[in-house]
């Protein structure tokens, strides 16, 4: 059970837009904590593609956004294409922990 | 640009030690701003993060509670790489394990440059 909760799967049609929460509490993104946003190809290790709530690094694209509100934090990927088929983990800090660091359990997209 | 190359063997035996190196490139390991970092992800665990080293004057780790006994991270500034230590190896460690940078030490600061990944599977 991840501390903060995603959806397990979502999908949309090549173009369309689609939406990932990231559900937490008053201990971590409520409290005011970033939150980051991964994308994991298959094989391959987690890609930033969203820090500190809304922001890209250079090279993601624009049709990647985030946004943070009260205990969640949300990805939206507009335009979808082929390529975005893959696994996005949301990532925050917990003050109720010794972990540290948590992470979202992770949503699949799929391309339909 | 950062890359971070791990190295390390694939399969423990129960009860013994996983070693793993993370050899950077583009960064040091001493750097007074990043942290470096180690993950694992399985099925059952999903992203769990295990613990950091850094280095503010002098050098600092932090660990999960969870692997807290087990765990043991060092950095090694002369070939500028850091390596994890985990003892006490029992198959629900069986995951892939990643090191990743933190360009400062904050905690919800984010992972930047991740290594490869090591497939470890513990079994006899």
């Amino acid at each position: 059970q991840s501390v903060l909760t995603q959806p397990p799967s979502v999908s949309g049609a090549p173009g369309q837009r689609v939406t990932i929460s990231c559900t937490g509490s008053s201990s971590n993104i409520g409290a005011g904590y970033n939150v980051h946003w991964y994308q994991q190809l298959p094989g391959m290790a987690p890609k930033l593609i969203i820090f500190h709530n809304n922001n890209r690094p250079s090279g993601v694209p624009d049709r990647f956004s985030g946004s943070k509100s009260g205990t969640s934090g949300s990805l939206a990927i507009t335009g979808l294409q082929a390529e975005d088929e893959a696994d996005y983990y949301c990532q925050s800090y917990d003050s109720s922990l010794s972990g540290f660091v948590v992470f979202g359990g992770g949503t699949k997209l799929t391309v339909l | 640009q950062v890359q971070l190359q791990q190295s390390g063997p694939g399969l423990v035996k129960p009860s013994q030690t996983l070693s793993l190196t993370c050899a950077i490139s583009g960064d040091s390991v001493s750097s007074n701003t990043a942290t470096w970092n180690w993950i694992r992800q399985s099925p059952s665990r999903g992203l769990e993060w295990l613990g950091r080293t850094y280095y503010r004057s002098k050098w600092y780790t932090d660990s999960a509670v969870s692997v807290k006994s087990r765990i043991t991270i060092n950095p090694e500034p002369s070939k500028n790489q850091f390596s994890l230590h985990l003892n006490s190896m029992t198959p629900e460690d069986t995951a892939v394990y990643y090191c990743a940078r933190a360009a400062y030490s904050g905690y919800d600061t984010p992972f930047d440059y991740w290594g490869q990944g090591t497939v470890v599977t513990v079994s006899s």
